[in-house]
């Protein structure tokens, strides 16, 4: 499709499991950027890749999250040892890579609701 | 400080008003703003960017001032289908390419 996709659209996982959640962002765009949001609240950044520079991991709250981008298409975000406090909805967006402007708007996949029970 | 921020709302407004919501950043370096819609369990989309200048889509205009680092959206005749949070969004600047998110206005609109 022309959009961005993500999968699992639901997870659910018992405590202290590992997941992961799938994003393929839209051809040709070079940025990728996973953010996670609770419950009624903002999108919380998470990490940032731009083609085949070092990712900005700056957002990942502890070592359990991590996050690959194979190939300059398809991202993995891995979550270890999975806590309560770990349920959201992971959103992974795409971009062109903003030239001057800084940023060029972002396209967002419909999210991975992770539920840890 | 929170590097953006809103009112969260809610707005709640009749049918045909209109409304305007403001966003604060606090980054000065910062170069690109955006205002996103999100609906209710789904996912952001792009409403409009926002230009020095000003600019209008429609029923939408939005206004940026970089000496007091705000920006604002304004919604003319507002219709039930408005109904949504309002996510304003600051690129981080300094060379930053990473689209920091306010919490969002919540608007209901009314008949």
């Amino acid at each position: 499709g022309a959009g961005v996709s993500q999968s699992p659209s639901n997870k659910v996982t018992e405590k202290g499991k590992d997941v992961e959640l799938r994003c393929d962002p839209i051809s040709g765009h070079t940025a990728l950027y996973w953010y996670r949001q609770s419950l009624g609240q903002g999108l919380e950044f998470l990490i940032y890749f731009q083609g085949n520079s070092a990712p900005d991991k700056s957002g990942l709250p502890s070592d359990r999250f991590s996050a690959e981008r194979t190939g300059g298409s398809v991202s993995t975000l891995t979550i270890q040892r999975t806590q309560q406090e770990d349920s959201a909805v992971y959103l992974c967006a795409s971009s062109k890579k903003g030239s001057g402007q800084g940023f060029i708007q972002a396209f967002f996949g419909q999210g991975t609701r992770l539920t840890v029970v | 400080r929170k590097e953006v921020e809103q009112d969260p709302g809610p707005f709640n407004v009749p049918e045909g008003a209109t409304v305007a919501f403001n966003c604060t950043y606090s980054n000065s370096a910062s170069q690109s703003f955006f205002w996103y819609r999100q609906d209710c369990r789904k996912e952001p989309k792009l409403l409009m960017s926002v230009y020095s200048s000003g600019n209008e889509d429609g029923r939408f205009t939005a206004q940026l001032n970089r000496a007091s680092q705000y920006i604002s959206l304004l919604i003319r005749d507002s219709k039930l289908s408005d109904s949504a949070t309002y996510l304003c969004v600051v690129n981080g600047g300094g060379g930053s390419y990473i689209p920091t998110f306010g919490r969002g206005t919540s608007l209901i609109v009314h008949p």
